[in-house]
């Protein structure tokens, strides 16, 4: 069964420094791996994924996340906060689709970003 | 309107009470999901229908009951709920299986069970 683990439910940075939130996952296949973010009263949003192609992923807003299959980890970073960072992040698994169609994600607990001046 | 839009945006309802979330995307998606998310603790899959049929009931009681009328459109219908049942509500759409977990999101329902 896959699952996800993410270190820390609340990660608190200065505007500028770098941002490292981590996630650890389980998976008994390759698994495919992803990054939302969500913002005060809004649904999850997509910030990048990996699904077996390059192990550094790029996403949106200048984050970008590693693969490292033998720490079974996929920390996301960001070189310099801004403020528009705060909100929280969740770290999902997936071992490919569900027969009959669809996906099944599995998601950390989440890890709230506070950004400060 | 684009992406996936969820109404209402918030609940309030008696435990006696019925009622019913809306969600409706306009991506052209084949699959669409509820998931529940309460205050720390993972975000629970709850039901997932592609193709307008369910393919996955994860244990969900029966006084949640969703409907999928066609690949656009997903309610949530619900009935004498419980306290504990006070969570958001947020509903997803992805085209089938073909870009593994590219899940779009709803902005989601607030429910207040009272």
């Amino acid at each position: 069964a896959q699952s996800v683990t993410q270190l820390g439910s609340h990660v608190s940075v200065s505007e500028g420094a770098l941002v490292l939130l981590r996630c650890n996952y389980s998976s008994s296949v390759p698994p495919y791996l992803f990054w939302y973010v969500q913002y005060p009263n809004q649904g999850l949003q997509l910030l990048l994924k990996y699904t077996s192609a390059a192990t550094l992923v790029k996403g949106i807003n200048g984050f970008e996340a590693e693969f490292k299959k033998s720490e079974t980890s996929f920390h996301l970073t960001k070189p310099s906060a801004h403020m528009s960072d705060a909100a929280e992040y969740f770290c999902a698994v997936s071992e490919g689709g569900l027969t009959g169609g669809g996906n099944k994600l599995t998601f950390g607990t989440g890890t709230q970003l506070k950004v400060e001046l | 309107e684009t992406g996936v839009t969820q109404t209402p945006r918030h609940l309030v309802m008696g435990m006696t009470n019925k009622k019913s979330l809306k969600c409706e995307q306009h991506l052209g998606h084949n699959a669409m999901y509820w998931y529940k998310q309460s205050a720390k603790k993972p975000l629970e899959l709850m039901f997932v229908y592609s193709l307008e049929e369910r393919v996955e009931n994860n244990s969900v009681p029966s006084r949640f009951s969703p409907e999928c009328p066609n690949s656009s459109h997903l309610f949530l219908h619900l009935h004498t709920l419980q306290p504990e049942d006070s969570a958001l509500y947020l509903c997803a759409s992805s085209q089938g299986s073909r870009v593994p977990g590219e899940l779009f999101f709803g902005e989601g329902s607030r429910l207040t069970v009272l």
